[in-house]
Order: C-alpha cells, then sequence, then structure tokens
C-alpha cells in the first residue's frame, strides 16, 4: 500500500534562512508521481511540482528547488532565502499506477518564517 | 478567470443531522473530486465525478454521497453526522481524461462543525 511520511510536524526559521522540508513515500509501483502542495492559511492547497517517478533529475524553480531520490523513497523540498510569505503548512503526495490511483498525502509540515 | 469554489464556508451542524456542501470547478473543467481534512491530517480522497458518475471512491462509508450537475458542479452529501466528521472539505477539480498524476486545482474549502 502506498504511504507517504513527513516526520517534521512543524518547523520555525528566521526570515532569509534555508530549509528543507523532508518527504519518505513508500510504494511497490514502479510508475507513479509525486507532488508537492502548498495549503496557505486561506485553506486552498496550491500546487508546487509534480516529479514521474523515472525522473529523477533535480528541480530549481527560483527560491524552491526539490531533490527526489529513489534509492532513499525521498523527495525533499528546499526553499532558499526563506520569506515570511512561506509560512504555510506543506504537503507531499504520491499517485500509485502512472497516476491512476488518487493522491495519498503526508501529514504535512507546518513551516513559520519569523521576520 | 473563476476558480473552484465553494460553498458555504463554514457550516456547524448536530449529530445526527444531514449537510449538502457545494462545488463549483475551475473554468473549462469538467471533473470534480472531495478530499476530507481533518485537523493536523493530510486531504483524504472521498470520491470523484466526472460525467454526472462517481467515478472513484476512497474508504469511506455509504453516508458519504454525491452528485454532479450538467454544469459539472457537485455537491458532497453526509448523512447521520458524526463527532468525526468535523473536518475541512475541499473540493478539487481537474479536465477528464487525465489522471491523477496532473495537477488539481483545489477551492479554498467547507470548514464543517458537528457539535
Amino acid at each position: 500500500a502506498q504511504k507517504v511520511t513527513q516526520a517534521q510536524t512543524e518547523i520555525s526559521v528566521v526570515e532569509k534562512e534555508d530549509v528543507t522540508l523532508d518527504c519518505v513515500y513508500e510504494t511497490r509501483d514502479t510508475t507513479y508521481y509525486l507532488f508537492w502542495y502548498k495549503q496557505p492559511p486561506s485553506g486552498e492547497l496550491v500546487f508546487l511540482i509534480r516529479r514521474n517517478s523515472f525522473d529523477e533529475q533535480n528541480e530549481i524553480s527560483g527560491r524552491y528547488s526539490w531533490n527526489f531520490q529513489k534509492s532513499t523513497s525521498s523527495f525533499n523540498f528546499t526553499i532558499t532565502a526563506s520569506q515570511v510569505v512561506d509560512s504555510a503548512v506543506y504537503f507531499c503526495a504520491l499517485s500509485e499506477h502512472s497516476g491512476n490511483t488518487p493522491l495519498v498525502f503526508g501529514k504535512g509540515t507546518r513551516l513559520s518564517v519569523i521576520a | 478567470d473563476a476558480g473552484v469554489t465553494q460553498s458555504p464556508t463554514h457550516l456547524i451542524k448536530t449529530r445526527g443531522q444531514q449537510v449538502t456542501l457545494r462545488c463549483s470547478p475551475k473554468s473549462g473543467h469538467d471533473t470534480v473530486s472531495w478530499y476530507q481534512q481533518a485537523l493536523g491530517q493530510g486531504p483524504q480522497f472521498i470520491f470523484q465525478y466526472y460525467e454526472e458518475e462517481e467515478r472513484q471512491r476512497g474508504n469511506f462509508p455509504d453516508r458519504f454521497s454525491g452528485h454532479q450537475f450538467p454544469n459539472y458542479s457537485s455537491e458532497l452529501n453526509v448523512n447521520a453526522l458524526l463527532l468525526g466528521d468535523s473536518a475541512l472539505y475541499l473540493c478539487a477539480s481537474s479536465l477528464a481524461g487525465q489522471p491523477f498524476s496532473y495537477e488539481q486545482y483545489f477551492g479554498p474549502g467547507t470548514r464543517l462543525t458537528v457539535t
């Protein structure tokens, strides 16, 4: 069965610090998709990134970067030079069977960036 | 471009009552998924509607039912409410034929409190 673990419940950093959010997943499938979503206080989930299981290339988007390592079943998310606007709950999610099964989310990591 | 909208924003019900939540998908989308997010947890998939039919269902009892209308909007109905049904209910929309590997657009949610 698929499972996503985000061991960090809450993280607090000072503005401009770098922070890494961990995500470990479990699946027996060979073709799956991993996601990161951001949930600000307003409630809606905001899509950040999607990565399929065959693409282990790391990705950078502005201050955001993602490190996907199949060998350790991890898909970690780093925010460089954090800002107060980055404060939110971040969720990692997994969809198996080439993305045909519904997303399974981790419990989320609440990030607080202090000015 | 209208995003996903949900109503009401907040709702308070008593145990045993019934509730109906509503969702309008993003413009151009015709598939609606519903998720339940308990406090401190990640969202859990309830079901997905496409062409006015339930296409996939998560591990939720029959007390949870839904409907999709010809204009693609959707309703989530919960009967015989339990205290444990208190949660944020999120609606997400996507395009037909796209598996869960594609981005879903989420609404701000309906906060349901059962007393």
